[in-house]
């Protein structure tokens, strides 16, 4: 199994609804990352995992909650968003932690998430 | 700091073609390169990278980059485009010091026109 999955593909949600986001991967990788894309701009980094524990918060607000509950699961619970936050939801995975600056993301085909 | 430059927003070429979409960076250490390509409504596929090693880098769906140390420069190629390679391109940096964190640039837009 060589692909990153992500649930679900879109998201409509509202500004007072609480909604989580699913990212999971079995190819035994120790780092996941959470990306947020506004369009036709690069991924932003949100939040990185390595070895099931928070590493990089990149200054995310609160009503972004990340939780690692193992190895293969990443989630993102999403909780009195804002429009501005609408965007596509990128997970990703690479092979080893915090010090595998060589080694690539697989990314996931992401969560379009729109909030009205 | 890290820092990825891609000076063009939109590349065109005919199909057939060579093709060059270029990428240059700024790191304090040595660099980790890579390219990523995106298409429509879909998350970054991996092309390649460079770590280490040979200037010349291949990758998948027949692409490659040359690293180039004096110009700062990891500009990646294609000996003949298909118009199925048009897509949004990132190229991405990383040093071997400070933040892990994977920098992008801010991506090309590559047309193939058949």
């Amino acid at each position: 199994d060589t692909e990153v999955t992500q649930t679900p593909k879109h998201l409509v949600m509202g500004m007072t609804n609480k909604k989580s986001l699913k990212c999971e991967q079995h190819m035994g990788h120790r780092a996941m990352y959470w990306y947020k894309q506004k369009a036709k701009k690069p991924p932003e980094l949100m939040f990185v995992y390595s070895y099931e524990k928070l590493s990089i918060n990149e200054s995310v607000p609160s009503r972004f909650s990340p939780e690692c509950p193992n190895s293969s699961l990443l989630n993102l619970h999403l909780h009195a968003l804002q429009p501005e936050d609408s965007a596509l939801y990128l997970c990703a995975s690479s092979l080893k932690g915090a010090g595998g600056r060589g080694d690539e993301q697989f990314f996931g085909p992401g969560t379009r998430l729109t909030v009205l | 700091a890290q820092s990825v430059a891609q000076p063009e927003d939109q590349v065109n070429v005919a199909e057939g073609n060579p093709l060059t979409v270029k990428c240059t960076y700024s790191v304090s250490g040595n660099p980790y390169l890579f390219w990523y390509v995106q298409y429509p409504n879909r998350g970054l596929q991996f092309l390649l990278k460079y770590i280490t090693g040979d200037n010349l880098v291949k990758g998948s769906y027949g692409f490659e980059a040359e690293f180039n140390k004096s110009q700062t420069s990891f500009h990646l190629k294609k000996p003949s485009a298909l118009v199925s390679d048009s897509a949004l391109y990132f190229c991405a940096v990383r040093d071997n010091t400070g933040a892990n964190n994977l920098f992008f640039g801010t991506g090309t837009r590559l047309t193939v026109i058949p």
